[in-house]
């Protein structure tokens, strides 16, 4: 089965507002990165997590390895903040990232 | 600024026809990855490389080929073109020591017909 399932598929947020995209792994896993896929479909590094909490702006993300799972969180959503979010952890060696399947995030006005 | 460059941006192409797809590094990275995205999906890996002149299969190779000729190009090869290839397919390059640097390229959209 899928080792990386995300949730939920879709959002729709009301800017300024904020809501938290989270990711389940399967097995314990060494680390994650999460991704913004932007509206022209490029894909954008956001956060790369081995542990604890990172920040960055508006945008904050927690890994919990023993748990399996990660969360993004997103605060003060604006428009441009629309696009689909992927987690992605390593699997096997060499570097292979296993996607899940994405959340789609609609901020509107 | 080091980068991961795709060409061509868009593709059509005939079934049962050659494709190839070009990706260029200048990140002086020695992994180098073709991940393809159906729509509504995340990315999945066709094959990839750790050195010039060797290429390994991801979990989606059947179908595809591909080719290692230095450090800073990959290229992915569908020999006879089918419907069910239809995807945006992205390339990606890694140092291969964790992969906070991971870098993708812009995509290329292939549309067979």
């Amino acid at each position: 089965g899928d080792q990386v399932e995300q949730s939920p598929s879709a959002l729709s947020l009301h800017e300024g507002t904020g809501s938290a995209l989270r990711c389940n792994f399967t097995t314990t896993m060494r680390a994650v990165q999460w991704f913004q896929q932007n509206s022209r479909g490029s894909l954008i590094n956001l956060f790369y997590l081995a542990s604890g909490t990172k920040e960055n702006g508006r945008l904050k993300s927690t890994f919990n390895s023993k748990e399996s799972y990660s969360t993004l969180h997103i605060r003060d959503a604006q428009l441009e903040d629309s696009g689909t979010y992927f987690c992605a952890v390593a699997t096997g060696g060499n570097n292979k990232l296993t996607f899940g399947q994405g959340t789609v995030l609609s901020v509107i006005p | 600024e080091a980068a991961v460059t795709q060409s061509p941006r868009s593709k059509v192409a005939v079934t049962g026809g050659k494709v190839t797809l070009s990706c260029h590094q200048t990140n002086n990275h020695d992994y180098m990855y073709w991940y393809r995205q159906d729509t509504g999906h995340g990315l999945r890996l066709i094959h990839y490389s750790y050195v010039a002149d060797s290429t390994e299969k991801g979990d989606i190779p059947d179908g595809y080929k591909a080719s290692r000729p230095s450090q800073e190009n990959f290229s992915l090869i569908l020999e006879l073109a089918s419907l069910s290839q239809t995807a945006v397919y992205f390339c990606a390059s890694s140092p291969g020591q964790g992969f906070s640097d991971y870098t993708f390229g812009s995509g290329t959209r292939l549309l067979v017909i």
